[in-house]
């Protein structure tokens, strides 16, 4: 157990259509990442909040948001979904210190 | 920008057998190296690390050194066994300070037979 929290486990939707997904970073830890794992791009670095704050966006499409809140939980907002969206969406939150990162256990999401 | 390249599986292995999983990377300075494995169903977890030239990071009977000359971070493994079945993702990240933002490579599917 990564100490790394993400809800929920699997989700099924249609095109078109919205989704939040939400994360628990460890305690401690003020950073908070999302990657995208697909079978064809593999994993692709989305966007990273620190304390709050956007510290880094990556490959993240305007119909994607995400945010941090006051208690360091993270929300990523998937719209106008298609189906190319489906995919493993990974959290992970980096270790104050060292840097290392700790993986939640992923949300896999899938449009149909 | 950062890349990492590393060999296609799937690597398929009888027990005992050695492992090595090539990986190289493209980077600016001097970057940090991660191998991260994937077991099924669960999410990436680091297996090893390695922040300067030269470094070995080892774990679980894994092993990789990080080579500047080559821009290499082979992971290798003198004898696998079935409970090493897992993708293995070898990442790298820019030099402390940054923000650990981590590039990975595509994974390395690895089954290992009894």
């Amino acid at each position: 157990d990564s100490g790394v929290t993400q809800t929920p486990k699997h989700l099924i939707t249609a095109t078109g259509q919205r989704v939040t997904l939400r994360c628990s970073p460890r305690s401690g830890d003020l950073s908070v990442y999302w990657y995208q794992q697909s079978l064809d791009q593999g994993l692709q670095f989305l966007i990273q909040y620190y304390n709050g704050e956007e510290r880094a966006k990556g490959n993240i499409l305007e119909r994607f948001s995400a945010q941090q809140f006051p208690d360091l939980h993270s929300e990523l907002n998937l719209s106008s979904l298609e189906l190319g969206d489906s995919a493993l969406y990974f959290c992970a939150s980096s270790h104050r210190e060292t840097g290392e990162l700790f993986f939640g256990e992923g949300s896999r999401l899938t449009v149909l | 920008g950062n890349s990492v390249t590393q060999m296609e599986g799937p690597v398929t292995l009888s027990e005992e057998a050695f492992l090595t999983i090539n990986c190289t990377y493209t980077a600016t300075g001097y970057p940090s190296l991660f191998w991260y494995v994937q077991y099924p169903g669960e999410g990436l977890q680091l297996l090893l690390k390695a922040t300067k030239a030269d470094d070995k990071g080892s774990n679980k009977g894994f092993e990789a050194t990080y080579r500047k000359e080559t821009t290499s971070f082979h992971l290798e493994k003198g004898s696998v066994q079935v409970s090493d079945s897992a993708v293995y993702f070898c990442a790298l990240s820019p030099p402390r300070g940054s923000n650990y933002k981590l590039t990975f490579g595509k994974g390395t599917l690895l089954t290992v037979n009894p």
